[in-house]
């Protein structure tokens, strides 16, 4: 299968810096997607890796390991409006098109 | 400026009931997403457009769903005699190309699907 594998829930304090993982099958991989869904809300786009290495966006950075199948997302400076869940998804060859895959989301919850 | 658009926002029906949602995408947007989205779960992909045509169906779950997009704009999503594990969240997103660090996905804010 075409496996996205990130983790159910995190918690952090508000402040301090947390690292969402993801890992994803590397057959047929061309790049990956890190949106946020606040709850009952439509995911909004955050950040897009393709070749290796961190990008940086603000408070959000997104990092990649091409050979790993490997990304993470990190967030500095938690704020309360920063709980919601992060979806990683990997565009990956199926059928001959590249298909957005999604992970299940990690459920970030940000405490005072 | 105006983002992508779905109606209904609410739909429930009777099982064994037809439904078609709409999804306006993002003007000149060529390509559209639907996924599927149920409680606690990711999005599931069920197709994508790239102008009209839909170069792979493979995400679709039975031949009870179809989905069809004319004039490069407006989509529809059927569902056939709908059963109750079709209750969901039904997510359109539209893009300006091909995905990719150019061209993000932007999405609608769902039709709420419930089969009672």
């Amino acid at each position: 299968g075409q496996n996205i594998d990130q983790p159910t829930e995190m918690t952090a304090t508000e402040g301090a810096i947390v690292q969402i993982n993801c890992t994803y099958q590397t057959s047929g991989f061309n790049g990956l997607f890190w949106y946020q869904q606040h709850a009952g809300e439509a995911p909004t786009f955050l950040s897009y890796n393709v070749l290796d290495g961190l990008e940086e966006k603000g408070r959000f950075s997104s990092f990649l390991s091409r050979s790993k199948g490997y990304s993470y997302l990190l967030l500095k400076e938690l704020q309360m409006k920063d709980s919601a869940s992060y979806l990683c998804a990997a565009h990956l060859l199926s059928g001959g098109s590249y298909i957005p895959t999604f992970g299940r989301g990690t459920s970030l919850i940000v405490h005072p | 400026g105006a983002g992508v658009s779905q109606s209904p926002s609410n739909k429930v029906t009777e099982k064994g009931k037809d439904v078609e949602l709409r999804c306006d995408p993002i003007s000149g947007h060529t390509a559209l997403y639907w996924y599927r989205q149920s409680l606690g779960q990711g999005l599931e992909f069920l197709i994508y457009f790239q102008g009209n045509s839909a170069p792979d169906k493979s995400g679709l779950p039975s031949d009870r769903f179809s989905a069809e997009r004319t004039g490069g704009s407006v989509s529809t999503l059927t569902i056939q005699r709908t059963q109750q594990e079709d209750s969901a969240v039904y997510l359109c997103a539209s893009s300006p190309g091909p995905l990719s660090s150019y061209n993000e996905q932007f999405f609608g804010p769902g039709t709420r699907l419930t089969v009672l």
